[in-house]
C-alpha cells in the first residue's frame, strides 16, 4: 500500500518563474493538505483540498494556488517565485472528509530552491 | 487563533536517559493533539495522538497526556535510544493543522 507520494523530490528555479508540485494521496484518502516548511521551522499550512475544492487556506498570498483532481491527487502551483519561497513543501492526506481531526499522513516532500 | 508553543531545542541526551519535550497550546473548542517525528530527509510521521482531555497517547515507548487544565501535551519517554534522534513536532488540529517549531533531539551512545 503506497503512502503519500510527491514529485519531484528536488527542484531548482529562479526568481519570477512558476512551479508546479504534485502529490498522490495514500490509498483510501480523499483530503489533501499542503504545507511549507522553511529550514529549521515547523510546517506552515498553505491550504487543504476536499472534493476538488479549496476548503481551508492559511496565510499565504494568491501566488500560491492549487488543484485537486477526481482521483484525489493534487497540485500546488506557485507563481512569480521569490527567494523566500525556498523551502520543503509537504503534502499530507487523510481519509477525513470535512472538518475532521484525523491524523494526516505526510509525503517526503519536494525541496524547492530559488536562485 | 489556534497556536502551539514548543520547547526550544536542541536537546542532547545520553542513551537510556529520560526525555521530556514540553508543548502547550492555545485553541478554541476541543482540538485533537498530535506528536509527529521527522527523520533527516523525510516527511513527518505520526508518533501519537490524543483526541480529548485526559486521553493518553502512546507509541514506541513515547507517551503524552492531553491536559486541558494546563493546555499542555508534553512528550515523554523513559529511556531514549540513539535511534530516537530526530526532530519532534507538537501539532494541534482544528479546522487546519498547526505545528510547533520543532525540537531537535540528539541521543548519544
Amino acid at each position: 500500500d503506497a503512502g503519500v507520494t510527491q514529485s519531484p523530490t528536488h527542484l531548482i528555479k529562479t526568481r519570477g518563474q512558476q512551479v508546479t508540485l504534485r502529490c498522490s494521496p495514500k490509498s483510501g484518502h480523499d483530503t489533501v493538505s499542503w504545507y511549507q516548511q522553511a529550514l529549521g521551522q515547523g510546517p506552515q499550512f498553505i491550504f487543504q483540498y476536499y472534493e476538488e475544492e479549496e476548503r481551508q487556506r492559511g496565510n499565504f498570498p494568491d501566488r500560491f494556488s492549487g488543484h485537486q483532481f477526481p482521483n484525489y491527487s493534487s497540485e500546488l502551483n506557485v507563481n512569480a517565485l521569490l527567494l523566500g519561497d525556498s523551502a520543503l513543501y509537504l503534502c499530507a492526506s487523510s481519509a477525513s472528509g470535512q472538518y475532521s481531526n484525523q491524523p494526516q499522513h505526510f509525503g517526503d516532500g519536494t525541496r524547492l530552491s530559488i536562485l | 487563533g489556534n497556536s502551539v508553543t514548543q520547547m526550544e531545542g536542541p536537546v542532547t541526551l545520553s542513551e537510556e536517559a529520560f526525555l521530556t519535550i514540553n508543548c502547550t497550546y492555545t485553541a478554541t473548542g476541543y482540538p485533537s493533539l498530535f506528536w509527529y517525528v521527522q527523520y533527516p530527509g523525510e516527511g513527518l510521521q505520526l508518533l501519537l495522538k490524543a483526541t480529548k482531555a485526559d486521553d493518553k497517547g502512546s507509541n514506541k515507548g513515547f507517551e503524552a497526556t492531553y491536559r486541558k487544565e494546563t493546555t499542555s501535551f508534553h512528550l515523554e519517554k523513559g529511556s531514549v535510544q540513539v535511534s530516537d534522534s530526530a526532530v519532534y513536532f507538537c501539532a494541534l488540529s482544528g479546522n487546519d493543522m498547526r505545528f510547533g517549531a520543532g525540537t531537535r533531539l540528539t541521543v548519544k551512545p
